[in-house]
């Protein structure tokens, strides 16, 4: 089982409205990680959480707001964004350190 | 940091054709090279990968090349069907750390009947 499940396929929110976006792994990967992709370009890294600790924060802006539950979750919590935060946000994993990245579905991510 | 190009942005062939998309990339210490397919309102699917202890893998219709001395890489599709056509990515990155790739801009490929 290779899958990365993310929840919901679609959102869309008002810039004063909190909502989260779920991902879930059942691979035992220990690496997992948040991206971001505009239309037309490629992924843009966020956040990666290692043994469920964050290790990188690329600089992302403080109304995004990660979360790791537990090493087969990973959350990120939304608050007040603009509507230049429309994208689609990936969620990923990987066994470990340089290992095989694998991407989810992604949320289709609207923001009015 | 490291800086990967990535040619052509578009591509279209015809069924049955090759299709070949180049990478180069700028740090020698990267030794970690996947290629990552995305159909549309999908997220992006690994399809294949090298390292730099090889200088070519195949499975079935889609190899990669890499000429480390050069800073480059190829990935090559033969036999081409109309399900190939989506965006593709190659990226890359050091093994040790973590998997933060860089990636390519995209190309998308483009199969005709």
């Amino acid at each position: 089982d290779t899958e990365v499940t993310q929840t919901p396929k679609h959102l869309v929110m008002g810039m004063t409205n909190k909502k989260s976006l779920k991902c879930e792994q059942h691979m035992g990967h220990r690496a997992m990680y948040w991206y971001k992709q505009k239309a037309k370009k490629p992924p843009e890294l966020m956040f990666v959480y290692s043994y469920e600790k964050l290790s990188i924060n690329e600089s992302v802006p403080s109304r995004f707001s990660p979360e790791c539950p537990n090493s087969s979750l990973l959350n990120l919590h939304l608050h007040a964004l603009q509507p230049e935060d429309s994208a689609l946000y990936l969620c990923a994993s990987s066994r470990g350190a340089g290992e095989k990245l694998f991407f989810g579905s992604g949320t289709q991510l609207s923001v009015l | 940091g490291e800086n990967v190009e990535q040619h052509p942005s578009t591509l279209s062939v015809q069924e049955g054709d090759s299709a070949v998309i180049k990478c180069t990339y700028s740090d020698s210490a990267s030794n970690y090279f996947p290629w990552y397919k995305q159909e549309l309102g999908k997220g992006p699917q690994l399809i294949i990968d090298i390292r730099s202890n090889v200088g070519e893998k195949k499975d079935q219709r889609i190899a990669v090349t890499l000429n480390k001395t050069a800073k480059h890489f190829s990935l090559h599709i033969t036999e081409t069907q109309p399900e190939d056509s989506a965006v593709y990515f190659c990226a890359a990155s050091r093994v040790s750390g973590y998997s933060t790739l860089t990636f390519g801009k995209g190309t998308m490929l483009l199969v005709s009947p």
